[in-house]
């Protein structure tokens, strides 16, 4: 069955520490993968998302995520945490097909300690 | 810039009333979603539309439908509210010429009183 598996749940770092959220997928073949932020009472916005290629994805806010095939992984890290990454964090993966449709991680909360 | 606007921000209603969630998005996608999200159960796709009048289940249909007469529109429908339908609703749109990413709405905060 397809999933997609978030272990952690919640998250505390200290502001300036560095950050790496686990994201575990299983998956037919090669996905589409994904990383959304979420704050607060707003929908999702899009870090990041690994189609092809490199498999080393650059993302906003300095977030990047590495696609490591042989271990069904797709981590997402962040060398210096700021305060305002406060959210939660959603892994995703699709399929290559017109319907679009993702499967989602259950997320992650990232606490912020000043 | 890709906008996908949902009708309300915050909706209250009661028990056994007929409850429309509208959602509209700008980049003439083909593919939308409807999502409920819950506290410690991430997105749950309820249903989803890869074109006009097209529409499939996703994993929590029960209680819900769905209507898209125009492409940039898609409405949630709760034909009868019940207190265990009381969650966030969050509208999607995506295209498979863009890779498939979904663009999210702001979401509706439904509560079923």
């Amino acid at each position: 069955a397809q999933s997609v598996t978030q272990p952690d749940i919640h998250i505390t770092v200290s502001e300036g520490a560095s950050l790496e959220l686990r994201c575990n997928y299983s998956y037919g073949a090669t996905p589409y993968l994904f990383w959304y932020v979420q704050s607060p009472g707003q929908g999702l916005q899009l870090l990041l998302k690994y189609f092809s290629g490199d498999t080393l994805v650059q993302g906003i806010k300095g977030f990047e995520a590495e696609f490591k095939r042989s271990q069904s992984s797709f981590n997402l890290r962040k060398p210096s945490v700021h305060w305002s990454d406060a959210a939660e964090y959603f892994c995703a993966v699709g399929a290559r097909s017109n319907t679009g449709k993702l499967i989602f991680g259950q997320g992650t909360t990232l606490q912020v300690k000043p | 810039d890709v906008k996908v606007t949902q009708s309300s921000r915050y909706l209250v209603k009661r028990t056994g009333e007929k409850v429309f969630l509208e959602c509209v998005q700008d980049m003439d996608h083909e593919n939308m979603f409807w999502y409920r999200q819950d506290p410690g159960l991430g997105l749950r796709l309820i249903y989803f539309s890869y074109d006009v009048k097209m529409k499939e289940k996703g994993d929590i249909p029960e209680g819900y439908s769905v209507s898209r007469e125009k492409k940039e529109r898609f409405s949630l429908i709760l034909e009868s509210a019940s207190t265990n339908q009381t969650s966030m609703y969050l509208c999607a749109s995506s295209s498979p010429g863009a890779g498939n990413e979904q663009f999210f709405g702001p979401g509706t905060r439904l509560t079923v009183l």
